[in-house]
């Protein structure tokens, strides 16, 4: 029943190593998103997909890669972690993302980078 | 870039009392607003939305109000429960994003 998915929910690695987010939305939507919140709340867009389609790509390092096999997924690889990577990430979708309509967020990955 | 910000970033109020949450923004082209609320371990949730044209909106116990001509916004909740212990975000529209608030606390006293 659970609208946007995302796995897992913690994630502990060393610096380095790469790793992968994995987002599900069961809602129809077009539009999905990545967000970073750091440790001071602070939310902050990272990337925007819809239909399979990047439209927002902030200024992210090139080691975070997203990826949409289809419009009801969408990915983040992230290589060579380093310690400013540990952060909560949120996946989320919007219908038709146009910036008139609600977000719907999924429970956030915590990232812990040692 | 343009920046949504908050004047309060802990607000304490007693059970039973309103609470208000204010949000200043910068960016004079967005036009819809909207509130979210982020319990602990949770993703944020929306809570009420408002369009430019607009400058009052109600829902249950929560009411936003919207000032253009300062670029303010504010969440106002009625008779605050337990419940509404969370981190608040104002987020407005920026093309075809989203720009977030810092946040704002609320604590719930017995």
């Amino acid at each position: 029943d659970t609208a946007v998915s995302q796995t897992p929910k913690y994630l502990v690695t060393q610096m380095g190593n790469d790793k992968s987010i994995k987002c599900e939305q069961n809602l129809g939507h077009d539009t999905m998103y990545w967000y970073k919140q750091d440790s001071k709340k602070f939310l902050k867009i990272m990337f925007s997909y819809n239909n399979k389609e990047l439209i927002i790509n902030e200024t992210v390092p090139n080691r975070f890669s997203p990826k949409s096999p289809d419009k009801a997924h969408l990915n983040l690889h992230i290589n060579s972690l380093e310690l400013g990577d540990s952060a909560v990430y949120f996946c989320a979708s919007s219908y038709p993302g146009t910036g008139y309509e609600k977000l719907f967020f999924g429970s956030g990955t915590q990232l812990s980078v040692l | 870039g343009e920046s949504v910000g908050l004047h309060l970033p802990t607000l304490s109020v007693q059970e039973g009392d309103n609470s208000i949450i204010n949000c200043a923004y910068s960016n004079s082209a967005s036009d819809y607003f909207i509130w979210y609320k982020q319990e602990s371990g949770k993703g944020p949730q929306f809570i009420i939305d408002i369009r430019s044209n607009m400058d009052k909106r109600q829902g249950q116990r929560v009411t936003v109000l919207l000032n253009k001509t300062v670029k303010h916004l504010s969440l106002q909740i009625a008779a605050t429960q337990p419940g509404d212990s969370a981190v608040y975000f104002c987020a407005e529209n920026y093309g075809q994003n989203f720009v977030f608030g810092p946040g704002t606390r609320l604590s719930v006293l017995p």
